[in-house]
Formats: structure tokens, sequence, C-alpha cells
């Protein structure tokens, strides 16, 4: 079973429609990060959060809100959706208790297009 | 503006011989370089990484150089292997805190 999940893995939508993508994981990690993978540019940080009620903006937020509901769940919420908000998107989970420098686990991505 | 650079997209390299990935860095607080694997349809999976303080870093078919002067590391696979065909991705942080910078990636294609 895989450490990270993520829902949908693919979604299609229309401009100005709210849409929600679903990130799950089992590893008991406290880190969680969002990030967007668009051709060229590698990955971009939306949004973190390293712990239930710590949330932090990332490089690129506008557009996106994100929600925390437990340790395992991080959500990514897109208010109304863009054509320029089509990518591909990842979730990621860390954990630095021992304050050593840390390795990122990705979820497999959920693909994105919005029309 | 992108502080992680890998200026080469494509490497293409015969199934044995060694693969070379390039990356270079803008910002001198970087003191954690990280090399992530992606195949098609996955996320990124963790492969290899270097302290600041280190110069080499060796784990199996896979070394990690780290050049501070010239803001530059380097990724060898030896031998490279039809698996190792995939999209590389380096990555650089200034802290413990795990905020990434990523490069944009190099695809590689190992041939037989």
């Amino acid at each position: 079973d895989a450490d990270v999940t993520q829902t949908p893995r693919n979604r299609i939508t229309k401009t100005g429609k709210r849409i929600m993508l679903e990130c799950s994981q089992t590893k008991g990690h406290d880190r969680m990060y969002w990030y967007r993978q668009d051709p060229g540019l590698g990955l971009q940080l939306i949004y973190y959060s390293f712990d239930v009620k710590d949330i932090n903006k990332g490089e690129i937020s506008d557009g996106y809100s994100v929600s925390r509901q437990a340790q395992a769940k991080f959500s990514l919420s897109l208010e109304s959706a863009i054509p320029n908000q089509t990518a591909l998107y990842f979730c990621a989970t860390s954990d630095n208790a021992r304050g050593a420098q840390e390795t990122q686990y990705f979820g497999p991505g959920t693909r994105l297009l919005v029309l | 503006d992108q502080q992680v650079k890998q200026n080469s997209p494509s490497l293409s390299v015969q199934e044995g011989r060694i693969s070379i990935l390039n990356c270079d860095y803008t910002n001198s607080m970087f003191d954690y370089f990280l090399w992530y694997k992606k195949y098609p349809a996955e996320g990124p999976t963790f492969l290899i990484s270097i302290s600041s303080i280190k110069d080499k870093n060796e784990d199996g078919r896979f070394t990690v150089f780290l050049n501070k002067s010239a803001k530059h590391l380097s990724l060898h696979i030896v031998p490279s292997q039809p698996g190792d065909s995939a999209v590389y991705f380096c990555a650089a942080s200034t802290d413990s805190w795990g905020k990434l910078q990523f490069g944009a990636g190099t695809q590689v294609v190992v041939t037989p």
C-alpha cells in the first residue's frame, strides 16, 4: 500500500469551478506539502504545514487554499479554477522530529486540466 | 527567478556507461542538496543527498559531487541501467525546515 495517496489522480474541470485535491499519508509524518509541476519549471511549493495547527504559504499560493484536517490529511482547494492552474500537483510529507536535514516523500500526483 | 538550474533537459546514454547529470545553483545559503528520480505517472522518489559540509556522497551506483565554490553539483550513475531511465530533479534547501527549491529536471534515457 502506498504511504502517500492523492485523490483524484486525474481531474478535468471548467473555469470558475471550485475543486479540492486530497492527500492522505500513513507515514505518521508531521510535515506536509503541496507542489505543482509545470513543464520546464520543476516543482514549485504552494503551501506547507508543519503540524495540524500550522499552515504556511509557499512560493505560489495565490488562487489556492489548504486545510489540514488531521495529521494524516492535507487538502488543496482551488476556489475558482483558471486555465493557468492546469498542472501536475504533488503532495509530499516529511518527518523532521530529530532536527536533521530531511527527505520528502511524494504522492503519485494529480493531473488537473482546467478548460 | 530559478535558484536551481538543470540546463540539460535530456540525456541519452548507453547501458553500462556513466550518466552524468549537472545542476547549478545561485543561492550561496543553500546547505543541503538532494536528487529525486521520477518515473511517468509516479511521484518523485528520493535518490541521494549531500550536505554542504561534504563534497562527495556515494550510495551504490549513485554518487553526488558538490563544488561549493562553483555552486555546482553533479550526479554520477555508474553503470547506467535501463531502469535508470527517468526524470531526475535536483533540489536544494537553505535550512533543515524542508522547503526545497527544485530544478526543472533532466530526462535520462538509457539505451541497450
